[in-house]
C-alpha cells in the first residue's frame, strides 16, 4: 500500500494562511488523496479529498501536484477551532476502498 | 442527518479477557470499518465489510474477531486482551460509491 509522509508538527498564529504539505511518492493511479482532522477525544473529521485537480470547500484549499506525488493543503484565516492533527490519506482504489493513514500533522494555533 | 455511536466510549479489562466493541451507524451506509489508533502512530485497519454478513480483514487484524449481523451494526472482539495494552479503537462508515467516511468518537481501551 502506498504511504504518505507528513511533517510532525507546525504552528501558526490566527488569522494566517496554513499550507500542510504531504508527500505520496508511490501513488497509485486510481489512488484518491483524503484529508482529515482530528481533534482530542473524537474521530477524524472529513475536510476534502481529490485524485487530480485542485479541490476547494468551505473548509480549505487542496492543492494536488502535477505528478501526483505531493498535495498541500492551504488552510485561509486560520482560528484557534482549526488546531488539530490534519492526517493526509490514500483511498485504496481495491475491495472496500480502505483509507490507508500516515501519523499526521499536528497543527497548534496561536492567539 | 445521521450518526454513528460507538459503545462504550472506555473499556478497561484485565489481561486474558475478551472484549467486545459495539459500533452503530444510522446512515444506511454499506461498508464498515475499525481501525486502531495507538499514540504517535495513524490509525491501522483492523477490520472491514462491504456489506451485511461480509467480514475482511486488514492489516491487524490477529488478535481480533468482528461480527456484521445487520447493516447497520459493526462488532469488534478483541479475543484476548494484552497487559498494559492501550488503545483507541474507532469504527467509520461510508456509502457504496460515496466519497465521505464518517468516523465514530472512539473507544479508549486500558488493559491492566
Amino acid at each position: 500500500d502506498a504511504k504518505t509522509t507528513q511533517p510532525d508538527s507546525m504552528e501558526s498564529t490566527e488569522g494566517e494562511t496554513v499550507h500542510l504539505p504531504c508527500s505520496h511518492a508511490t501513488i497509485s493511479g486510481n489512488e484518491y488523496i483524503y484529508w482529515y482532522r482530528q481533534v482530542p477525544l473524537q474521530g477524524p473529521e472529513y475536510v476534502t479529498h481529490g485524485l487530480q485537480q485542485n479541490t476547494t470547500n468551505s473548509m480549505a484549499f487542496l492543492a494536488i501536484a502535477s505528478d501526483r506525488k505531493s498535495s498541500t493543503l492551504i488552510l485561509t484565516h486560520v482560528s484557534l477551532r482549526d488546531a488539530a492533527v490534519y492526517h493526509c490519506i490514500l483511498r485504496d482504489g481495491g475491495s472496500g476502498n480502505k483509507l490507508i493513514f500516515g501519523t499526521g500533522t499536528l497543527l497548534s494555533v496561536k492567539p | 442527518g445521521g450518526i454513528i455511536t460507538q459503545t462504550p466510549k472506555f473499556l478497561i479489562g484485565q489481561e486474558g479477557q475478551k472484549l467486545t466493541l459495539k459500533c452503530q451507524q444510522n446512515f444506511n451506509h454499506d461498508t464498515m470499518y475499525w481501525y486502531r489508533q495507538d499514540s504517535g502512530k495513524g490509525l491501522r485497519l483492523i477490520y472491514y465489510s462491504i456489506t451485511e454478513n461480509d467480514l475482511q480483514k486488514g492489516d491487524l487484524s490477529e488478535g481480533y474477531d468482528a461480527s456484521r449481523e445487520k447493516k447497520s451494526s459493526f462488532s469488534l472482539t478483541v479475543t484476548s486482551a494484552q497487559k498494559n495494552e492501550m488503545a483507541v479503537f474507532l469504527c467509520a462508515s461510508r456509502t457504496g460509491g460515496g466519497s465521505d467516511y464518517t468516523f465514530g468518537s472512539g473507544t479508549r481501551l486500558l488493559v491492566i
